[in-house]
């Protein structure tokens, strides 16, 4: 079945260390996007990409980055820069500027 | 900034009643509106969809009504079940070049049984 898929679905982090969230579609779609959620909150937009090779920040891409070297994959780096990386990470896919495909979920805990 | 906005947090309904979800845009440029649901612990999932030139739209018992004169858009389920308790977010598409998806802060619906 075509889908997204996030790993880890709970990962824990100590103060300082970075880690990265795997997302990998197999939908052939061209854009990818991160977005972060917090309790009782929306969904922000941490980066996107359109295309391989490319990608963009969103509206709140400190502390964080990314890397598109294949069209199915786009991962994502908290990096020890990022002061509150409590939450639940949302990766999504997209032919483009339409409809977006979500992935389960990234549940991450800072210790 | 432009955002998306909705009117309710919170809604509780009594099962086998209709549902109201109201959500408020302030983008003029959207053209493109979705509406999804998200259950606890889970990615959103798509529920409807309109664009700007339409008013109204149906799915299998939900509906979406577009009112572009004052920036509102809801959506309308009807004979609801508790397996619709969920968070829903609706989304415009009218921010940046690439039309990325700006989302509201969502509403939970609770269903009383």
């Amino acid at each position: 079945d075509g889908g997204i898929t996030q790993s880890p679905k709970y990962l824990f982090r100590k103060e300082g260390q970075n880690v990265t969230l795997s997302c990998e579609q197999n939908l052939n779609h061209d854009a990818m996007y991160w977005y972060r959620q917090d309790p009782g909150q929306g969904l922000r937009l941490i980066y996107y990409s359109q295309i391989v090779n490319d990608f963009q920040k969103g509206d709140i891409a400190e502390g964080y980055s990314v890397s598109r070297e294949k069209k199915e994959s786009f991962p994502l780096t908290v990096t020890s820069a990022q002061k509150n990386p409590t939450a639940f990470y949302l990766c999504a896919s997209s032919i483009g500027g339409g409809e977006l495909f979500f992935g389960e979920g990234s549940r991450l805990t800072v210790l | 900034g432009e955002s998306v906005g909705l009117h309710l947090p919170t809604l509780s309904v009594q099962e086998g009643d209709n549902s109201i979800i109201n959500c408020a845009y302030s983008n003029s440029a959207s053209d493109y509106f979705i509406w999804y649901k998200q259950e606890s612990g889970k990615g959103p999932q798509f529920i409807i969809d309109i664009r700007s030139n339409m008013d109204k739209r149906q799915g299998q018992r939900v509906t979406v009504l577009l009112n572009k004169t004052v920036k509102h858009l809801s959506l309308q389920i009807a004979a609801t079940q508790p397996g619709d308790s969920a968070v829903y977010f609706c989304a415009e598409n009218g921010k940046g070049s690439a039309r990325q998806l700006t989302f509201g802060s969502g509403t939970q619906l609770t269903v009383l049984p």
